[in-house]
């Protein structure tokens, strides 16, 4: 059972627009969700993270927002530019996340030019 | 610099070929732990270390074997490697104070077992 969802496999977004990325998750036990963007090649880095006694984390380009009650969390990236080009990842943590994270499948984003 | 190396980066090899992926990380963190990458499925977890000594299964454990003699290392045991094994190795580390969510991974390791 997937208790993390990226329904997206892929995104394909136009340069200087907003790119919204989605995640759903199952395990209401979850107190603490975080993106990672992965490039070819390389392993995956922290983009941004959310406590879920937030509903939104803003650094810059990026807005995280979590609905609790839906289970679902988005990633905004605002305004697209061409190095957003990459996989992100959508993961979950359980307390101090003592067993680690639950990633979703991950969600290919396309900026075009 | 901060970082998580893993070694080696590429690998090729044959069934039954017992093989060892190295794992160091220089922030001296607690927890490390191995993921694996395969089209489709994401990042599942297959081993995690709370601290030297201390390991316990991840999600997708069999076939592989860990161990944690020293803080910084945490190697990946591959006693009898299959073809279903073929795929991308990521080791993680984080520390237990701060943003004890937020992982660091190596760079990866490309598995093929032929």
């Amino acid at each position: 059972d997937q208790q993390v969802k990226q329904n997206s496999p892929s995104l394909s977004v136009q340069e200087g627009r907003i790119s919204i990325l989605n995640c759903d998750y199952t395990n209401s036990m979850f107190d603490y969700f975080l993106w990672y963007k992965k490039y070819p090649a390389e392993g995956p880095t922290f983009l941004i993270s959310i406590s879920s006694i937030k509903d939104k984390n803003e650094d810059g380009r990026f807005t995280v927002f979590l609905n609790k009650s839906a289970k679902h969390l988005s990633l905004h990236i605002v305004p697209s530019q061409p190095g957003d080009s990459a996989v992100y990842f959508c993961a979950a943590s359980v307390g101090g996340g003592a067993d680690g994270l639950t990633f979703g499948k991950g969600t290919h984003l396309i900026i075009q030019p | 610099e901060a970082q998580v190396t893993q070694n080696p980066r590429y690998l090729i090899t044959v069934t039954g070929k017992k093989l060892t992926v190295t794992c160091s990380q220089n922030m001296n963190h607690e927890y490390m732990s191995w993921y694996r990458q395969d089209p489709g499925l994401g990042l599942r977890q297959i081993y995690y270390s709370m601290n030297v000594e201390v390991t316990d299964k991840g999600d997708v454990p069999e076939g592989y074997k860990v161990s944690r003699k020293e803080k910084r290392n945490f190697p990946l045991i591959l006693e009898s490697p299959s073809p279903n094994q073929t795929s991308l190795y990521f080791c993680a580390s984080r520390g237990t104070s701060g943003s004890i969510y937020e992982q660091y991974f190596g760079p990866g390791t490309r598995l093929t077992v032929t």
